[in-house]
């Protein structure tokens, strides 16, 4: 059974751009959370999607926004890329909202130069 | 104070070693508990969810003490593999907000 698969696996912008990152969670799973983690810091949450809605969002400015596709799948936008977004954007999927064990994907590596 | 508190570490225990993680959390309606691990740059793995019961799982048990708001990891017979980060995740609050909240994480580095 496929795990949680991110795309792409790296992704290098310039200050001021757009990054799309996307995300499948384990088929049969709903809820999809997004976390950031810059170098050497812990995961912070960004944002939790279950059934095609955005259900909580943690401290991240607008310019960090996503959506949830009726397959579940998953998009983390960021606009107006700052230097300091640069960081492992994880994306992980339970089986439902009842916050069952989550699983990961292996990340996209976004870099701003 | 942090929501989720862990040692960061690094313990360096010989191969063989019994080694113990704390971590503590301040929301009391906590639901969930978890511990991850997170080697190099790689994604965080599922290690064991934590019951209240504790639970074992071969080599690793996990204790929670819901009136303490502490939970542990205890590593017995400790092997190379397992040096990695080892991330102790709460789920916040009541109701299920869909937030898992990461501790900060415990290195742990296995030496021959």
């Amino acid at each position: 059974e496929a795990g949680v698969t991110q795309s792409p696996t790296h992704l290098i912008k310039t200050r001021g751009q757009q990054a799309t990152l996307r995300c499948s969670p384990i088929s049969g799973h709903t809820s999809v959370y997004w976390y950031q983690q810059a170098l050497g810091l812990g995961l912070q949450f960004l944002l939790w999607y279950d059934e095609g809605e955005e259900r909580n969002r943690g401290n991240f400015p607008p310019r960090f926004s996503g959506r949830q596709f009726p397959n579940y799948s998953s998009e983390l936008n960021v606009n107006a890329l700052e230097l300091e977004d640069s960081a492992l954007y994880l994306c992980a999927s339970s089986a439902d909202r009842l916050n069952t064990e989550a699983f990961f994907g292996q990340g996209t590596r976004l870099t701003v130069v | 104070r942090k929501e989720v508190e862990q040692d960061p570490g690094p313990f360096n225990v010989p191969e063989g070693a019994t080694v113990a993680f704390n971590c503590t959390y301040s929301n009391s309606a906590s639901q969930s508990f978890f511990w991850y691990r997170q080697d190099c740059r790689k994604e965080p793995k599922l290690l064991m969810s934590v019951y209240s019961s504790g639970n074992e799982d071969g080599r690793f048990t996990a204790q929670l003490n819901r009136a303490s708001q502490y939970i542990s990891l205890l590593i017995r017979d400790s092997k190379l593999s397992d040096s990695a980060t080892y991330l102790c995740v709460v789920n916040k609050g009541s109701g299920n907000t869909g937030k898992l909240i990461f501790g900060q994480g415990t290195t742990l580095q296995v030496k021959p």
